[in-house]
């Protein structure tokens, strides 16, 4: 079974702050990585994903995150972050070929100060 | 994206009542539906996978006694709990995916409170 690592558990960065958080995962396989946001009383939405390809991905809102094989990891990065980025974020794997069932990191509470 | 409504968003229920929960796709079919609990400071946990027309697969440790599950419609899956008792008490979140889907889209959960 795959079992995903959120090494920071709060972050709280002033606006304009570079933001990098963590994302670790532990399988044997090959997986599909993702990283969700969760803004307050708000759905959880696709921020990007990773399949195969170029590992260095680019998602909504100015993030991109880069899949490192040989580290297991899949860190989630913005270069500037804005008072509206305050949200929390999950990282989650699937097993290729396993269908669309997700295993998620603990998340991630980030807030950007004015 | 698609799009993926539950219902209702908060409800508070007595102990030993059961309660439950919908989970609609508005703009796809949802060949599978996940359901997922989560508690406070935690991360989501997978509680079953529901196929269409099948009984949902329940993960380890979940009662599937307690949560009933069922996907009878390619739009449509319910969650219930029966007779709930405080510690059901947690946030509830569906997802759902079609055949061509290559991820899931939420719902945007249900707060349960056991009083």
């Amino acid at each position: 079974a795959q079992s995903v690592s959120q090494h920071n558990h709060h972050v709280i960065l002033s606006e304009a702050a570079s933001l990098e958080l963590g994302c670790n995962y532990s399988y044997g396989g090959t997986v599909n990585l993702f990283w969700y946001v969760q803004y307050p009383g708000q759905h959880l939405q696709l921020l990007l994903k990773y399949f195969s390809g170029d590992p260095l991905v680019k998602g909504i809102k100015g993030f991109e995150a880069e899949f490192i094989k040989s580290k297991f990891s899949f860190n989630l990065r913005k270069p500037s972050v804005q008072w509206s980025d305050t949200a929390e974020y999950f990282c989650a794997v699937n097993a290729r070929g396993g269908g669309n069932k997700l295993t998620f990191g603990t998340g991630t509470q980030l807030k950007v100060e004015l | 994206g698609a799009v993926v409504s539950q219902h209702p968003s908060r409800v508070i229920c007595k102990s030993g009542t059961s309660v439950k929960i919908e989970c609609r796709s508005l703009d796809f079919q949802a060949t599978t539906m996940f359901w997922y609990r989560q508690f406070p400071k935690q991360s989501l946990m997978l509680m079953a996978t529901s196929n269409e027309g099948s009984k949902a697969t329940y993960e380890q440790g979940v009662e599937k006694d307690k949560f009933l599950i069922n996907h009878a419609s390619l739009t449509l899956s319910t969650l219930t709990v029966t007779s709930a008792h405080p510690e059901d008490s947690s946030f509830y979140i569906c997802s759902a995916t079609g055949a061509t889907n290559t991820e899931a889209f939420f719902g945007q959960g249900t707060r349960l409170t056991v009083v």
